[in-house]
């Protein structure tokens, strides 16, 4: 049971590139989440997902597309990368709507994306 | 989501007890609070979650007084691979979806 597993870890992007980040998970989870961590800004939510084929803007979705094909799978597009894009990103998933009584959120390890 | 409210750094040694308080003033009859434990280029993880009274798991003890507007995470007998950052969380899943807020959460540092 792998969990959540996202890929590639690390990646280094120049200005206007284009690059979509992927997350796994194993557990049959209906919600699945992308988050960015940034130095003294905590985690914000981008986009998330509320089962296969849906997609919803999260706190700060805007220079990003989201797609989930598959349940398992949940895309995290840029298309034309900036330096602002600079951070870590995790996705995460969990059974039912996150603060459900026993439904915590289970985050990968994350992807450090570098934009020069 | 109610606002939460934790110190931004801790020190302890190690085999102390440690309690980080979370202030949550305008927690709403729904809601629940759930801590996550960040290690250092992983993922947050998922340590407790209570509603009132006191929790209790095998990481960890969650204590919430009657009034719920604050609680206290309480870490028995720290070790070094205690230290991380400690996030507490507030909310229900009959508030706004998808918008779960982190903060910047509590450094814990443990020395020998």
């Amino acid at each position: 049971n792998a969990g959540v597993t996202q890929t590639p870890k690390f990646r280094v992007l120049k200005t206007g590139q284009s690059m979509t980040l992927l997350c796994a998970q194993d557990m049959n989870h209906e919600y699945m989440y992308w988050y960015r961590q940034d130095p003294g800004m905590g985690l914000r939510l981008i986009h998330y997902s509320v089962g296969e084929g849906t997609t919803a803007k999260g706190e700060v979705p805007d220079g990003y597309n989201v797609s989930r094909l598959k349940k398992q799978n949940f895309l995290l597009g840029l298309e034309s990368a900036a330096p602002s894009q600079t951070s870590v990103y995790f996705c995460a998933s969990s059974p039912y709507r996150e603060f459900s009584y026993n439904s915590p959120l289970h985050f990968g390890n994350g992807t450090r994306l570098t934009v020069t | 989501l109610a606002k939460t409210t934790q110190p931004i750094s801790m020190d302890s040694y190690e085999g102390q007890e440690v309690n980080i308080t979370c202030s949550h003033n305008n927690i709403a009859t729904n809601d629940y609070i759930t801590w996550y434990q960040q290690f250092p280029s992983q993922g947050p993880r998922f340590i407790i979650q209570g509603y009132k009274t006191k929790v209790t798991n095998e990481v960890a003890s969650l204590f919430i007084p009657a009034d719920r507007k604050s609680s206290t995470l309480s870490l028995p007998r720290v070790s070094l691979s205690d230290t991380a950052v400690y996030y507490c969380l507030v909310g229900s899943y009959g508030g706004s979806q998808g918008n779960l807020i982190f903060g910047k959460g509590t450094k814990l540092s443990v020395k020998p």
